[in-house]
């Protein structure tokens, strides 16, 4: 069963720009979670969609935004991008909430 | 305020030491909790996790951890270790429902063990 998938691995981008990151969870689970990573911040929450809904969502500003196709596959988006977005992010699949997440490898991001 | 503090930033042992690293949160009612694995070169992985029942959880490669809800600590333990368990560790708490995987993860904690 393949793990999760996201693209691209990695990505340089200078401030003012905007992003889209891409996930494809495990076959079958239907929960897409984003979770930002720094090393000052450590892991955050970014958020959380089911079913192409967005569930939860985390203390990030409105330029974080998400979204779940019917297939399961997310996407996330930065918008005008900011020196201190420059992380690492983790896409996490499960087959329902509050269960045991699998994460991708992840994206990592450079704003210059 | 919901945290996660892991008591070690670095920890550095010798193959067959025991192991135990700290974790205590603060989360407001009942809680789900984890610990997760990064190895070298690898993406995060779970290790093992606590919903109810049993406060002793045993997870893979021999690693256990104990919830104790009166200290709100959940620490990990293994009672001998290998140079493989070279990683880092996070600890991470969640509302046992209605949370949709919002996880509030601590700092994590590198361990390096030599041979």
């Amino acid at each position: 069963k393949a793990g999760v998938t996201q693209t691209p691995r990695y990505l340089i981008k200078t401030r003012g720009q905007q992003v889209t990151l891409s996930c494809s969870p495990i076959s079958g689970h239907r929960s897409v979670s984003w979770y930002q990573q720094t090393p000052g911040q450590g892991l955050q929450f970014l958020f959380e969609y089911f079913s192409e809904t967005q569930r939860n969502k985390g203390n990030f500003p409105g330029r974080f935004s998400g979204r779940q196709f019917s297939n399961s596959r997310s996407e996330m988006n930065v918008s005008t991008l900011e020196l201190g977005d420059s992380a690492l992010y983790l896409c996490a699949s499960s087959a329902t909430t509050n269960e045991k997440l699998f994460f991708g490898s992840g994206t990592q991001l450079s704003v210059l | 305020a919901q945290s996660v503090s892991q008591h070690n930033h670095h920890v550095i042992l010798s193959e067959a030491a025991s192991l135990e690293l700290g974790c205590n949160y603060s989360y407001g009612g009942t809680v789900n909790l984890f610990w997760y694995v990064q190895y070298p070169g690898q993406h995060l992985q779970l290790l093992l996790k606590y919903f109810s029942g049993d406060p002793l959880v045993k997870g893979i490669k021999g690693f256990e951890a104990e919830f104790i809800k009166s200290k709100f600590s959940f620490n990990l333990r293994k009672p001998s270790v290998q140079w493989s368990d070279t990683a880092e560790y996070f600890c991470a708490v969640g509302p046992f429902s209605g949370g949709y995987n919002k996880l509030i993860f601590g700092a994590g904690t590198r361990l390096a063990v030599h041979p």
